[in-house]
């Protein structure tokens, strides 16, 4: 199964907003609300921003919004600050009970 | 707090094997499924394998199955990644991966490091 389709690269500048789109098919993240969202700084071990389309855990910044239309999640991250330069990745679970992860994105703050 | 820590990790030949282990604390290991997660050197995440709680059940991504086998000891709080007939492009970080709800992941390990390589 082909990964969760992402754009390779975002950039934004501080204070700014930006949208980070993972587009899958009604065999995955169209058929369920169960998209979540994960940074990865480099060189480290990913951390849960978003689960379950739009729900932050606990101690994750209301900067970070999720949302989900169709077969298209997305990611909006507000106010950026230089710390959020991170890769960023959705993921999905699938009708044939695999899970699936996006190409990643890369954001830069610039 | 929860940690996971994984190991065995290493260099190991083409067409070996290996066993990765992840060593669960803080949790109450019995009640919650496990995934491994695998992250090719500049690559992106990709999802590995899924057992369930009690070991009901067991998922694999189609490039890994059959050579790859999940197992678990409620036990001793730990999960085991077998892989088999091992290939260059098996080489990765491989975390384990605490899972909630069946379909995201809330904490992770710091990775154990395997390279395949004659």
């Amino acid at each position: 199964q082909s990964a969760l389709t992402q754009p390779a690269s975002v950039s934004g500048s501080p204070g700014q907003s930006i949208v980070i789109s993972c587009t899958g098919t009604s065999s995955d993240l169209g058929d369920y609300k169960y998209v979540s969202w994960y940074q990865q700084h480099p060189g480290k071990a990913p951390k849960l921003i978003i689960y379950d389309v739009s729900n932050r855990p606990s101690g994750v910044s209301d900067r970070f919004s999720g949302s989900k239309s169709g077969n298209t999640a997305s990611l909006t991250i507000s106010g950026l600050q230089a710390e959020d330069e991170a890769n960023y990745y959705c993921f999905s679970y699938t009708t044939t009970n695999t899970r699936l992860f996006g190409g990643g994105t890369k954001l830069t703050v610039l | 707090q929860v940690q996971l820590v994984e190991s065995g990790g290493g260099m190991v030949q083409p067409g070996r094997s290996l066993r990765l282990s992840c060593a669960a604390s803080g949790l109450t290991f019995r009640k919650y499924g496990m995934h491994w997660v695998r992250q090719a050197p500049g690559k992106g995440l990709e999802w590995v394998t899924f057992i369930r709680h009690d070991d009901s059940n067991k998922y694999y991504d189609d490039s890994v199955k059959g050579r790859f086998t999940v197992s678990r000891d409620n036990s001793k709080n730990m999960v085991f990644l077998q892989i088999d007939s091992l290939r260059a492009e098996d080489s990765a970080v491989y975390y384990c991966a605490r899972d909630r709800d069946d379909h995201y992941f809330d904490y992770w390990g710091q990775g154990a490091l395997v390279t395949v390589s004659s």
